[in-house]
């Protein structure tokens, strides 16, 4: 059975820092490609970022580039999302997703992390 | 960016009713489209995947249709277990985009 089990949220001041932890279970974590996806309080989803299986390739939506940094450990299974600068508008549940292994779609969620960014 | 654009933002349906949802790109994402099913307190599942593939497990109610730029999401007899609010995302280019999506709720 496919896990994603996400760690990491919490509250946290503006300009401060937090760190996502997602580990992967039920699947041979090192051949798939992974994405964070958010989504603010009664907000739609909001992609974030994209990695490759072996980290070749990675993307940022514009929103969180140059202070997000995406990282996967295939050792570990597990996939991280480094969070800097952070904004009230950064607020929400963060969700782990793999990225299915026949397309681009998200087949598999994890249950989110939430994040909220206040003083 | 892909601009992602569903309607309605909302409908209020009866179990047994046919819903349909569409989702309009800004571009052409060829058949680099998918649709997920999210209710409250909950994370998004996928339902369909490359414009019309019914993901496993999902019920054959639920279709999809479209390429291109036009799509189409449509539940054939609306169950209470449906009632959940629905989003497109393309998948052609980065960054990728989801439409604000539609919500379903009981009439």
């Amino acid at each position: 059975e496919v896990q994603l089990v996400e760690s990491g949220g919490g509250l946290v001041q503006p300009g401060g820092s937090l760190r996502l932890s997602c580990v992967a279970s039920g699947f041979t974590f090192n051949t798939y490609e992974m994405n964070w996806v958010r989504q603010a309080p009664g907000k739609g989803l909001e992609w974030v970022s994209h990695i490759s299986s072996a980290s070749r390739t990675i993307y940022y939506a514009d929103s969180v580039k140059g202070r997000f940094t995406i990282s996967k450990d295939n050792a570990k299974n597990s996939l991280s999302l480094q969070m800097n600068s952070l904004r009230a508008e950064d607020t929400g549940v963060y969700y782990c997703v793999r990225v299915s292994g026949s397309g681009r779609h998200l087949d598999y969620w994890g249950q989110g992390t939430l994040v909220t960014v206040s003083s | 960016d892909i601009q992602m654009t569903q309607s309605p933002s909302s409908v209020s349906a009866s179990v047994g009713d046919r819903v349909t949802i569409t989702c309009r790109a800004s571009q052409d994402v060829s058949f680099w489209l998918a649709w997920y099913q999210q209710k409250p307190g909950k994370a998004p599942k996928l339902l369909i995947y490359a414009a019309s593939s019914l993901q496993s497990g999902v019920p054959s109610r639920f279709s999809g249709s479209g390429s291109g730029t036009d799509f189409t999401l449509t539940i054939s007899s609306l169950q209470p277990e449906d009632f959940a609010t629905y989003y497109c995302q393309q998948a052609n280019s980065f960054p990728r985009t989801f439409g604000q999506g539609t919500k379903v709720e009981i009439k």
